[in-house]
């Protein structure tokens, strides 16, 4: 069974400044990707950034990047200059690349102060 | 269309009606999810979709709950005899291939009273 952990209900972060967020997953699955989403107010999901497990290099998107250790099983995300639009709640997910069926952890609720 | 559609956005429904939650996903993705999520929490698999095969069912959380996709697009979950702790947001999402993430609808908001 895959399970995803996010240890942090609640992170906050000052304008401007970086802050990371943790994820842990364990999967039986030999080809995975693993997906951070955001989800603002609005309740619509948003894709952040996406890596796929038999890759060693971190994704990146533009301010947003991962530190992938895959013998560690984790997958923290790393948010650089972070901005007010970036308050939400993020989800890590873990994923099978043959069904695509994500497994979400229980989330953090980022808080951006100005 | 353009993305993933959910109607309605929101629900209320007294405790043992059934309802009919509808999902249109993004034109030519062959997978569809239901998760539903409960208030502040994460995302609860319900079921998955793809193409013409057998649909995992696994996640369902109760013999009310069916779901089902007609000609490969449209999807309609109903709960049947809704309960106080059906209540929550129910996301549906597609995709066109395993690993390249879900294109997710905004949810419907379901509230039994």
């Amino acid at each position: 069974a895959q399970t995803v952990t996010q240890s942090q209900p609640e992170m906050s972060v000052q304008e401007a400044e970086t802050v990371t967020l943790s994820c842990t997953y364990d999967t039986s699955e030999s080809d995975y990707y693993l997906f951070w989403y955001k989800q603002p107010p609005s309740r619509q999901m948003i894709l952040v950034i996406r890596q796929e497990a038999y890759k060693q290099q971190n994704a990146t998107e533009n301010r947003f990047s991962v530190n992938f250790q895959k013998a560690a099983k984790s997958f923290s995300l790393k948010i650089s200059d972070s901005q007010l639009g970036d308050a939400a709640m993020y989800f890590c997910a873990s994923g099978s690349s043959n069904t695509g069926k994500l497994i979400f952890g229980q989330g953090t609720t980022l808080q951006v102060k100005p | 269309g353009a993305g993933v559609s959910q109607s309605p956005s929101n629900k209320v429904t007294e405790k043992g009606k059934d309802v009919e939650l509808r999902c249109d996903p993004i034109s030519g993705h062959t997978a569809l999810y239901w998760y539903r999520q409960s208030l502040g929490q994460g995302l609860e698999f319900l079921i998955y979709f793809q193409g013409n095969s057998a649909p995992d069912k696994s996640g369902l959380p109760s013999d009310r709950f069916s779901a089902e996709r007609t000609g490969g697009s449209v999807s309609t979950l109903t709960i049947q005899r809704t309960q106080q702790e059906d209540s929550a947001v129910y996301l549906c999402a597609s995709s066109l291939v395993g690993g390249y993430g879900y294109t997710f609808g905004s949810g419907t908001r379901l509230t039994v009273v």
